[in-house]
């Protein structure tokens, strides 16, 4: 059964840094990769889709890559700013399971 | 403007008195689904379904029903919910075919007491 962890749990940095956080999934049968944001209480906004066959995707300061032979995706944010702060959720569309979820990695942009 | 709504968003209920937490999508998508979210448990899938009249058990059905008679609504109900109900459920849709982003709702909070 897939299985998605996500890495770190938590970050804090000071605004301006660029960062990297990690996805990683256990089996490689995926249709697709999304990245989502959450705000506290809030519902889910899709950031990025990367399809099995893509090595990434951008969307202005975010650059999402796949690396599905390894298992691992990551999501770049350039220039991190104080509304960048959320939580980060990784989702796999697998083959005959639908959609799993990662654990989310929260993240603190200092001012 | 494209959307998922849910209703209500936030409902404070007591054990065994059922409720329905209603999910409407406007976008003509075939695919809609039902998840909790839970702290150190992350989203888990309830239930899913594909087009009308076609529903499917997701990760944890349990103690949940849902129907789907318009393409656009898919109500979650609880006949007798419990404590242990007690989450943040969320609704999302998309197109057919698997190669879509998913949608998602903003939402309901339940406490069960």
């Amino acid at each position: 059964k897939q299985e998605v962890t996500q890495i770190p749990a938590a970050l804090s940095v000071p605004e301006g840094e660029n960062l990297v956080l990690n996805c990683s999934f256990t089996d490689s049968a995926i249709y697709n990769l999304q990245w989502f944001r959450q705000d506290p209480g809030k519902g889910l906004t899709s950031l990025l889709l990367i399809q099995s066959s893509q090595r990434e995707q951008t969307s202005g300061r975010l650059n999402a890559s796949l690396d599905k032979s390894s298992g691992r995706s990551t999501l770049y944010i350039a220039a991190s700013q104080p509304g960048d702060s959320a939580t980060y959720l990784c989702a796999v569309n697998v083959y005959g399971q639908n959609f799993v979820f990662g654990p989310g990695t929260r993240l603190s942009v200092l001012p | 403007e494209a959307q998922v709504t849910q209703n209500p968003r936030y409902l404070i209920t007591v054990t065994g008195k059922k409720l329905t937490v209603t999910c409407s999508q406007n976008m003509n998508h075939e695919y809609m689904s039902w998840y909790r979210q839970d702290p150190g448990l992350g989203l888990r899938q309830i239930y899913y379904s594909m087009n009308v009249e076609v529903t499917d058990k997701g990760d944890v059905p349990e103690g949940y029903k849902v129907s789907r008679k318009e393409k656009r609504n898919f109500p979650l109900i609880l006949e007798s919910p419990s404590p242990n109900q007690t989450s943040l459920y969320f609704c999302a849709s998309r197109p057919s075919g698997d190669l879509y982003e998913q949608y998602f709702g903003p939402g309901t909070r339940l406490t069960v007491t």
